[in-house]
């Protein structure tokens, strides 16, 4: 239950297509969904989260999509570029107050390869 | 300036050995954390400090013991190093706001047993 499963593996775009990665979870008491870029030899970087109250969140050429009844949740990058190769992981957590709660659950990884 | 840094970057080591990684933030935040990348990328949370308290301890061996100083430094000490011990190793801290802890990683320490 303390799963989130990331689909694809590996992603190959195309220069300005639209690359979409996907994850479901199983535990509802998870509210909290972040998304984070990693390039090679660097830390995970956030780069969009959503609250489930809301179905989707856009902040410039990322969306997330969400939803709830079907307990899953997709990252979508518009007009992507050669620099938006990386590896994205998505994950999961409950809010909470004190911190016990808030560890983050991660997908196993996409890696994205946009061609120019 | 760097938010989270760790030091070293990298770490060679043989079995057996004992060996040190720090972790500092400049953020102000009150809690800290290591993960672990594996081989394959896989991310997995180790510890979470709050205030120099240990809140987080995900069943990790007891060769691995965090020291929290003070809340702006979580260093990770590891006993009697094994060959799986080799991974990336990150350190994240967060602050709390409106309950959800956006969590900042480091660069990430690599560490190879041989």
């Amino acid at each position: 239950q303390q799963q989130v499963k990331q689909s694809p593996q590996s992603l190959i775009v195309q220069k300005g297509g639209i690359s979409i990665i996907n994850c479901a979870y199983e535990n509802t008491a998870f509210d909290y969904f972040p998304w984070y870029q990693q390039f090679p030899g660097k830390g995970p970087a956030l780069l969009i989260a959503i609250r489930p109250d809301v179905s989707e969140k856009k902040e410039g050429r990322f969306t997330i999509s969400f939803n709830k009844s079907a307990k899953q949740f997709s990252l979508h990058i518009m007009d992507s570029q050669p620099g938006d190769s990386a590896t994205y992981f998505c994950a999961a957590s409950m809010v909470g107050y004190g911190g016990a709660t808030n560890k983050l659950i991660f997908g196993t990884g996409t890696l994205l390869a946009v061609q120019p | 300036d760097t938010a989270v840094s760790q030091t070293p970057k990298y770490l060679v080591t043989q079995m057996g050995n004992d060996k040190s990684i720090k972790c500092e933030q400049n953020l102000g935040h009150d809690t800290m954390y290591w993960y672990k990348q594996d081989s394959k990328k896989f991310l997995k949370i180790m510890f979470s400090y709050n205030n120099k308290e240990l809140i987080i301890n995900e069943t990790v061996p007891n060769r691995f013991s965090p020291k929290s100083p003070d809340k702006a430094h979580l260093n990770l000490h590891i006993n009697s190093l094994e060959l799986g011990d080799s991974a990336v190793y990150f350190c994240a801290s967060s602050q709390e706001k409106r309950g959800i802890y956006e969590q900042y990683f480091g660069p990430g320490t690599r560490l190879t047993v041989t």
